[in-house]
């Protein structure tokens, strides 16, 4: 079945450090990509999404680059705030799946200190 | 617009006792989906309804009951709660099935079940 796997966490970085959190994915067919983001005490809202291979989603100064032929998805960004601290969602969507139903990755939390 | 939201955001029950999570979307969504959240897991989904009128089991759909009411509203029921139900449900919906299509999450309701 199709599944997502992504770093552990947590991630403890300096305020303008740089942010990578690895994502790797197992699909058939062309899924899409998601990266979603948890603040504390919040629900999840989309961070960014690439709907085909090469594709790169960008939102808030993150990036994150759709590689079929390493079948990955990694989230970076160059220079994180404080107010980055979160937990990261990887997630998939594929047709063999459920009416679109995400497929998640464990969660990486990132901890961004002054 | 309050996109999605949930009710209520705290919950403690006794073992065997049942309850009714609550959901509802003002973003004339077609499909709504309900996962939860344990450490470690991602989400797992639970229950999700295509279109007003249909409901299907997602991933770990045993102990729990949905009920798409209308459009705009989903619930989901637990009859006879158990400790392994402690975790925070979240509530989703999107436009359609399509799997480019971006879900929207509630803000979650934290179930803990003694």
């Amino acid at each position: 079945g199709n599944s997502v796997t992504q770093m552990e966490g947590p991630v403890t970085l300096s305020e303008e450090a740089f942010l990578t959190i690895n994502c790797t994915y197992t699909a058939t067919g062309y899924p899409s990509l998601f990266w979603y983001v948890q603040y504390p005490g919040e629900g999840l809202q989309l961070l960014l999404k690439a709907t085909k291979a090469d594709d790169k989603g960008s939102n808030k100064g993150f990036e994150a680059t759709y590689r079929k032929e390493t079948t990955s998805f990694h989230l970076e960004k160059g220079s994180v705030q404080v107010s980055d601290s979160a937990v990261y969602f990887c997630a998939l969507s594929s047709t063999t799946d459920s009416w679109g139903k995400l497929q998640f990755g464990a969660g990486t939390q990132v901890v961004v200190t002054p | 617009n309050a996109g999605v939201t949930q009710t209520p955001k705290f919950q403690v029950l006794k073992t065997g006792q049942s309850m009714t999570l609550q959901c509802a979307q003002d973003m004339n969504h077609n499909s709504m989906y309900w996962y939860r959240q344990d450490p470690g897991m991602g989400l797992r989904l639970i229950y999700y309804s295509a279109s007003e009128g249909t409901t299907d089991k997602g991933e770990v759909p045993n102990g729990y009951n949905v009920s798409r009411l209308n459009k705009r509203e989903f619930s989901l029921r637990l009859e006879s709660a158990a400790p392994s139900q402690t975790s925070v449900y979240f509530c989703a919906s999107k436009i359609s099935g399509g799997i480019t299509d971006t879900q929207y999450f509630g803000p979650g309701t934290r179930l803990t079940v003694l």
